[in-house]
């Protein structure tokens, strides 16, 4: 079965800070992949960033990178220099091989203040 | 651009009475989605469909049936609303679905109130 835990509370970030989101996950399935979606308060849920299970370097997609620790099984979302705009929730999701499904986290609320 | 569109953005129904939520993509996709997200959950997933082939969530309840006609198009039907289904529903897509690395495209969303 798969698994993706966030459990942080609702946090409050300064306007062009850095902000680290954590996700944990299990599976025992060697291959698969990791996501990372914002959900602002429109409801849209918008991709991120991915990161594959064998991917050798940390994804990176503009201001957003992913901290992959394989070992421990993390895959912290890291927003460089937030702004107002990343004001929303942001879910962790995995798909292992050969499962159409994704598995969500619940979630962490960010509010980036000026 | 290539899109997945939902329509409503906005739905009101009675109890009980039967209602219909869209969904369209332009992606050419062969998957569909349908996620029931209620206040400060996560995405629900009700059911999906890879190609024809018809995927349910064991937990969903009868309730929730599922068309889809063709590629563009699937369809969530809610046969007797009740007071607890009042949530968002996501529309998703994704190609190729023995990709891990395709994401799902979300569209917009239909918030669904029951009165």
């Amino acid at each position: 079965a798969q698994k993706i835990t966030q459990t942080q509370p609702g946090m409050f970030v300064q306007e062009k800070e850095a902000v680290t989101l954590d996700c944990t996950y299990d599976t025992s399935d060697p291959s698969y992949g990791l996501f990372w979606y914002k959900q602002p308060s429109s409801g849209e849920m918008i991709f991120l960033i991915y990161q594959g299970s064998y991917d050798q370097q940390n994804a990176t997609e503009g201001r957003y990178s992913l901290n992959f620790q394989k070992a421990r099984k993390s895959a912290n979302l890291v927003i460089s220099a937030s702004q107002l705009g990343d004001s929303a929730m942001y879910f962790c999701a995995m798909r292992t091989y050969g499962n159409n499904r994704l598995a969500f986290g619940k979630g962490n609320q960010v509010v980036v203040i000026p | 651009d290539a899109m997945v569109i939902q329509n409503p953005r906005y739905q009101v129904t009675q109890f009980g009475k039967p209602v219909t939520l869209s969904c369209s993509q332009t992606l050419n996709h062969n998957v569909m989605y349908w996620y029931q997200q209620k206040s400060s959950q996560a995405p629900k997933l009700l059911f999906h469909y890879y190609d024809k082939d018809f995927n349910n969530e064991a937990d969903t309840p009868d309730n929730f049936q599922s068309r889809r006609p063709n590629t563009s198009f699937c369809f969530l039907d809610i046969r007797s609303p009740g007071l607890g289904d009042a949530a968002m529903y996501l529309c998703a897509t994704s190609g190729l679905g023995q990709v891990i690395s395709y994401e799902q495209y979300f569209g917009p969303g239909t918030r669904l109130t029951v009165t």
